[in-house]
């Protein structure tokens, strides 16, 4: 059966203060694994899509990398701002669409 | 910036009672979702519209709910006898390349 697992649950980090969210997964083949910010209240937003292991995409302070068994989520010298729940999702090669998604990570940063 | 958006962001119906829920997907996309979220827990997907016709659906998806593309610009989820258990977030996602805009959401609130 499928299965996706973010670590940790929560995460509190100072302003400056770097630090990465896993994202490890189960899936019987992979077509793809993407990372979604949520705030409370709101929709997930896209932040990126990962192919294949060894693929590394970056945006401002957020850098997701993937191998064959999970992904991070690096977040590098992070502001308030930043804070959310982290989403990771997989979707299977025999889906049509249906992502996955993991339980998220609620990260909160302090000035 | 083109997003999805959803009405009514809150909708409070009683137990047994019909309810429709409407999102307006990104304008050219082709591939629709619906998605919901019970308070504290993961997201979860409902079924995938490609089409005009159901490609997937998850086992929540029982014969209570339909969804509709009525025009070509809306897509609905409709629940025709709701129960407490169906109290949620309600998301819609459309997709044209790999990844899927959400809306922000129907909060769904069954007495």
């Amino acid at each position: 059966e499928d299965q996706v697992t973010q670590s940790p649950e929560a995460l509190r980090l100072q302003e400056g203060e770097s630090s990465s969210l896993n994202c490890s997964y189960t899936v019987s083949g992979l077509r793809g694994l993407f990372w979604y910010r949520q705030d409370p209240g709101k929709g997930p937003e896209f932040l990126f899509t990962l192919y294949s292991a060894g693929e590394e995409k970056e945006k401002e302070r957020l850098k997701a990398t993937l191998t064959k068994k999970e992904s991070f989520l690096h977040i590098t010298a992070p502001k308030p701002e930043d804070s959310a729940t982290y989403l990771c999702a997989v979707l299977a090669t025999d889906s049509w669409g249906k992502l996955q998604f993991g339980a998220g990570t609620q990260v909160v940063v302090t000035p | 910036e083109p997003e999805v958006t959803q009405t009514p962001s809150h909708q409070v119906t009683q137990m047994g009672q019909e309810v429709i829920l409407r999102c307006v997907p990104i304008s050219n996309h082709l591939y629709f979702y619906w998605y919901r979220q019970i308070l504290g827990q993961k997201v979860e997907f409902l079924v995938s519209f490609y089409n005009n016709e159901i490609s997937e659906k998850s086992e929540i998806f029982d014969d209570q709910f339909s969804v509709e593309r009525p025009d070509g610009s809306n897509f609905t989820l409709k629940i025709r006898s709701t129960k407490l258990e169906d109290s949620a977030m309600y998301f819609c996602a459309s997709r044209s390349g790999g990844e899927q805009y959400f809306g922000p959401g129907t909060r769904l609130t069954v007495t």
